[in-house]
């Protein structure tokens, strides 16, 4: 499998800005998460769906973001309208039972929002 | 609320050392404890998994203990070399708000292992 995949790598977008980011799990896999990694508060959890349905999504900041599963091998994170403080690095996770529930990260997005 | 803690933050030692990297939880309940590797600009890389019920892990110079009752975890790393330069990150997966869980994650140790 080629583990997670995520795109864009890098992202430069000008404040207020539509910008949506893309993952596909490892095949098989029935959990994904969505992280958001700064320097100030290291990882924090945003998202996470099971079987494609957004379990727990109290760590979404605020309503200009948002994600969606429409299936199995795909998902989004949508940010709009993009700020600033928006600028991290948005990582995509995924795991399942078989696995133990070890999570495998995606390389990143870093986003820069000027 | 469970909190993960990793001190020191960076540490530089010349290669050869054996090293103890330091995990600490607030709450002892949790499902396992992940530790992880992360390059400069690069995702993160699993090195070792515990479950709540197991003691400790081995993979190659590698060594993870889980003391899950005092909220500490140690990960152990032999003959350092170079190329363990990066940051470790150990993460606890917890029960969460209506029947979810997730991975608690402290803010990493960067590791410079000095040629």
């Amino acid at each position: 499998d080629a583990g997670v995949i995520q795109s864009p790598r890098h992202e430069v977008t000008e404040m207020g800005q539509e910008v949506t980011l893309r993952c596909k799990p490892i095949s098989g896999h029935d959990y994904l998460f969505w992280y958001r990694q700064t320097m100030m508060r290291g990882l924090e959890l945003l998202i996470y769906f099971n079987n494609n349905v957004p379990i727990d999504d109290s760590g979404m900041p605020e309503d200009r973001f948002s994600a969606k599963m429409p299936n199995a091998s795909f998902s989004t994170l949508k940010i709009q309208p993009s700020e600033p403080r928006d600028s991290a690095v948005y990582f995509c996770a995924s795991t399942s039972f078989r696995d133990n529930y070890e999570q495998y990260f995606g390389p990143g997005t870093r986003l820069t929002v000027t | 609320k469970q909190e993960v803690t990793q001190i020191p933050a960076a540490l530089s030692v010349p290669e050869g050392e054996n090293l103890v990297l330091n995990c600490s939880f607030t709450d002892s309940a949790i499902y396992n404890l992940q530790w992880f590797r992360q390059d400069p600009g690069k995702g993160l890389t699993s090195l070792l998994l515990i479950q709540s019920s197991q003691r400790e892990q081995t993979s190659g110079r590698l060594n993870a203990s889980l003391d899950k009752s005092s909220g500490r975890s140690t990960l152990y790393i032999a003959a350092s070399q170079p190329g363990d330069s990066a940051t470790y990150l150990c993460a606890v997966r917890v029960p969460f708000q209506g029947g979810s869980e997730k991975l608690v994650f402290g803010k990493g140790m960067k590791l410079t292992v000095n040629p």
